[in-house]
């Protein structure tokens, strides 16, 4: 099983409310990461977890909150976004965060901004 | 610029081949990877080939690898319109590097 869960979907919020994001694996796999996907571009690394600890935050606003739970779950907190954070935002994993690791992608999580 | 680069654009007739090109900077890249991305959708992880590696076939899938010129591409063979979808090249050093991604459209 080569899957990796997201949910919602798709997501609408306002500037003011909170919502989170939630990712899950059952590979095994001890890392994962948060993309960002804007239209008509490559994703952008947001944040890598390894081993249930932050190991890259990619100098991304406050506004987003990386948390990992446990080794298969993965949640973006989000308060108070902007129009301009609307995007695809995709989540991976892999098997240890290792260089050179593959990482295989959820089907994303479309948010609006209002 | 970005590191890793593809044209943007691949137009086929259905049942053709399609290739698509990526150029990459660093050598010292130890897996190069072709996803699919279809509209809507999240990456789907077609094929990688690891560096020390000139070739890979995979079903309809050939990757060709060319180091010295750091040259990597993408064959698809007998294209089907569902092959329809953005196509990103990325490498992997110390984090996931994408190429803007090739749309490959197929009229029928």
């Amino acid at each position: 099983d080569t899957e990796v869960t997201q949910t919602p979907k798709h997501l609408v919020m306002g500037m003011t409310n909170k919502k989170s994001l939630k990712c899950e694996q059952h590979m095994g796999h001890r890392a994962m990461y948060w993309y960002k996907q804007k239209a008509k571009k490559p994703p952008e690394l947001m944040f890598v977890y390894s081993y249930e600890k932050l190991s890259i935050n990619e100098s991304v606003p406050s506004r987003f909150s990386p948390e990992c739970p446990n080794s298969s779950l993965l949640n973006l907190h989000l308060h108070a976004l902007q129009p301009e954070d609307s995007a695809l935002y995709l989540c991976a994993s892999s098997q240890g965060g290792g260089v050179g690791e593959t990482q295989y992608f959820g089907p994303g999580t479309r948010l609006l901004v209002l | 610029g970005e590191d890793v680069e593809q044209s943007l654009f691949l137009s086929v007739r259905e049942g053709d081949s399609s290739v698509i090109n990526c150029t990459y900077t660093d050598s010292s890249s130890t897996y190069l990877y072709w996803y699919k991305q279809e509209p809507g959708a999240g990456l789907q992880l077609l094929t990688y080939i690891f560096s020390n590696m000139d070739m890979k076939q995979d079903q309809r899938l050939t990757v060709l690898l060319n180091k010295k010129d750091k040259h990597l591409s993408l064959r698809i063979a007998d294209t089907q319109t569902g092959d329809s979808a953005i196509y990103f090249c990325a490498e992997s050093i110390t984090n996931m590097r994408f190429g803007a991604g090739t749309r490959l459209t197929v009229k029928p």
